[in-house]
């Protein structure tokens, strides 16, 4: 199976500063089929971004991803307070899907 | 609007079957085009693939727990179901049902998720 690592575990960031979040994959993700998901306590995840790079509905463009092969980037342009939550990655290219362990993003 | 809700008791003793329902509404489950899964989350951790299935019946588990794994569907009632057998404390986790939307092939990842529900196997 294809093991997800987000770096960097925790990363503290003030409002209106840029966040930039990684995902390696152990192996290449077939055909960019990697997400991203927010996540806030006691809620279920959002989908972000599908296909690396495409924006989910109704997500702002202040969210983007980019990537390919085993590399691949998150960047929120400029934070607003509600996006501090942990993100995660997935992979859906093999079997099984896998996710990351979870980038939490908090207010410094 | 498609929303899902998960349903099934909160508590299940070791060794004994966990079973829950996530209820389709808004939309057909039978409709094409979606695979409906099951995702798990432990206490404070990260996420794991259960399995999914497809309206037709088939499905597809993770390698790691298909062997105690099942996964069905009811369309007439806009459901799709989970038993996971022989449990113990290590299943222990939030279950969410998930939809996973797939155009021509191509899947558009998990874009609609259900509040999750606690289950605890305990004694």
């Amino acid at each position: 199976e294809i093991v997800l690592t987000q770096s960097p575990g925790t990363l503290s960031l003030s409002p209106g500063e840029r966040a930039t979040l990684s995902c390696r994959a152990s192996q290449s993700v077939s055909s960019g089929y990697l997400a991203w998901y927010q996540q806030k306590p006691g809620q279920a995840p959002r989908l972000l971004i599908y296909g690396a790079s495409s924006r989910a509905t109704g997500i702002p463009d202040r969210f983007s991803g980019s990537g390919s092969g085993t590399d691949f980037t998150l960047t929120i342009s400029r934070l607003e307070p509600e996006d501090f939550a942990v993100y995660y990655c997935q992979q859906y290219g093999s079997s099984p899907y896998t996710f990351g362990q979870g980038t939490k993003l908090e207010i410094k | 609007q498609v929303q899902l809700q998960e349903s099934g008791p909160g508590l299940v003793k070791p060794s004994q079957t966990l079973s829950l329902t996530c209820t389709v509404s808004g939309g057909s489950l039978s409709s094409g085009g979606y695979y409906w899964s099951w995702i798990r989350q432990h206490p404070g951790k990260g996420l794991e693939w259960i399995g999914y299935i497809y309206y037709s019946g088939s499905t597809y588990s993770n390698p790691s727990l298909e062997s105690r794994v099942t996964i069905s569907v009811d369309t007439s009632k806009n459901q799709f179901s989970l038993k996971l057998s022989s449990v113990t404390a290590a299943d222990t986790a939030v279950y969410y049902c998930a939809r996973e939307e797939a155009v021509a092939g191509t899947s558009l990842g998990f874009d609609i998720w259900g509040q999750g529900t606690m289950v605890t196997v305990s004694s």
